[in-house]
């Protein structure tokens, strides 16, 4: 099925260990973004990529690292996770540049305790 | 001020109402306004696009945007419980999801649609 597929979906992490969420895209869009979703606080851009090879900063960025070797595969890193990285993360790929519309992955819950 | 504000809701409402979500933004400078729908453990999905102001319908669902007043609104007609969901507002001030514009969303406003 095409789309973005994300994982784990779920994950319960002690703090200071790293986590690497993964996406993966199958519609050979070149921009790609993660968001994470808190209650009250709606979706907030933590990374995004317009292009493979390239990356730039959202809202959120601080305690995240992204990377983009390939078109397909746009991995979100926690280096050492604290509780208030707790949220759903969710991956999005865009295609045509006016549409306005991304396309989310279902979503990986994390929790950090 | 946040520069999206989404009345934060929940709403209920009984089958066959007619709902009005609504949206204020402050930079001047968005020019796209979409509408998505997000399902429960689900990641959201477009639902509407309009660009600059006016009206544009789908079906059941019309999207209004008012620039001179920085509004925008989602109208959804003969509600059904599969209308059920979170809704999120989401506008850009260049070509949409283009490769250096980003969007910005509305913290979302969750309906309820009662059989």
């Amino acid at each position: 099925i095409a789309g973005i597929t994300q994982a784990p979906t779920s994950q319960i992490l002690a703090a200071g260990r790293r986590m690497t969420l993964r996406c993966t895209q199958d519609m050979r869009h070149n921009a790609m973004y993660w968001y994470r979703q808190d209650l009250g606080l709606g979706l907030r851009l933590i990374h995004y990529s317009n292009t493979a090879g390239t990356t730039g900063k959202g809202e959120v960025p601080d305690g995240y690292s992204v990377s983009r070797a390939n078109t397909d595969d746009f991995p979100l890193t926690l280096a050492s996770a604290v509780p208030s990285q707790t949220s759903v993360y969710f991956c999005a790929s865009a295609g045509q540049p006016d549409t306005g519309e991304l396309f989310f992955g279902e979503g990986s819950r994390l929790t950090v305790l | 001020q946040k520069e999206v504000e989404q009345d934060p809701g929940p709403l209920s409402v009984p089958e066959g109402a007619i709902v009005s979500l609504n949206c204020t933004y402050s930079n001047s400078a968005f020019q796209y306004f979409m509408w998505y729908r997000q399902y429960s453990r689900k990641g959201p999905e477009l639902l509407m696009y309009t660009y600059s102001s006016g009206n544009k319908e789908d079906g059941r669902f019309t999207a209004q945007v008012d620039k001179s007043s920085k509004y925008i609104s989602l109208f959804i007609r003969d509600s059904q419980p599969s209308d059920s969901a979170t809704y999120l507002c989401a506008m850009s001030g260049l070509g949409g999801t283009g490769a250096n514009s980003k969007l910005t969303f509305g913290k979302g406003i969750t309906l309820s649609v009662r059989p």
